[in-house]
């Protein structure tokens, strides 16, 4: 079974530009979840998706946003981008259930995201 | 506020030693905590869970980590540690309440295994 996907593995933007990000979640997966990876501030939660809804929401501000297409393949997009944005973004599938947490999930390899 | 902590930014350990990464939680009602262990320029990878039952907890690699509600401890651990076990670990807790959830990570903790 393939594993999760996330493209384009390296990103180098701009500040002020807009980027998204794509995760293919292993096959049968429902749930996307995403992280942003810092070295100051480690793994910090972004947003979940479940069914083409976001179920649960991180601490950040509006400018990071996604969606969730029917095959269960899952955008983020970062407006107005700032250097602060610079991170490593994973993400995470797991299969569908009431409570995700309960469930592991698993990782892609990440986007590393560059803003100057 | 529910909180992890991995107060070793490092651990060294020798070969064929036993090793424990340390973690410790706060958070209101049962906790349900996890253990990732994140490879070079690769993604974070399920080790083991703790949700009820059995304080002592086997995952993946020879990994287990021993629950202690009275310490507030999920220690991760291993009888004896390989080259390959060097890595960066992350403790990790759910947080919320019902479907409103998320989870909370730990800041990682280095291990160095030497040969």
């Amino acid at each position: 079974k393939a594993g999760v996907t996330q493209t384009p593995r390296y990103l180098i933007k701009t500040r002020g530009q807009q980027v998204t990000l794509s995760c293919s979640p292993i096959s049968g997966h429902r749930s996307v979840s995403w992280y942003q990876q810092t070295p100051g501030q480690g793994l910090q939660f972004l947003f979940e998706y479940f069914s083409e809804t976001q179920r649960n929401k991180g601490n950040f501000p509006g400018r990071f946003s996604g969606r969730q297409f029917s095959n269960s393949r899952s955008e983020m997009n970062v407006s107005t981008l700032e250097l602060g944005d610079s991170a490593l973004y994973l993400c995470a599938s797991s299969l569908a259930g009431s409570y995700v947490p309960l469930w592991e999930q698993y990782f892609g390899p990440g986007t590393r995201l560059t803003v100057t | 506020a529910q909180s992890v902590a991995q107060p070793e930014d490092q651990v060294n350990v020798a070969e064929g030693n036993p090793l424990t990464v340390k973690c410790t939680y706060s958070v209101s009602g049962n906790p349900y905590l996890f253990w990732y262990v994140q490879y070079p320029n690769r993604g974070l990878q399920f080790l083991l869970k703790y949700i009820t039952g059995d304080n002592l907890v086997k995952g993946s690699y020879g990994f287990e980590a021993e629950f202690n509600k009275s310490q507030t401890s999920f220690h991760l651990k291993k009888p004896s540690a390989l080259v390959s076990d060097s890595a960066l670990y992350f403790c990790a807790v759910r947080s919320g309440r019902d479907s409103n959830y998320q989870l909370i990570w730990g800041a990682g903790t280095k291990l160095i295994i030497k040969p």
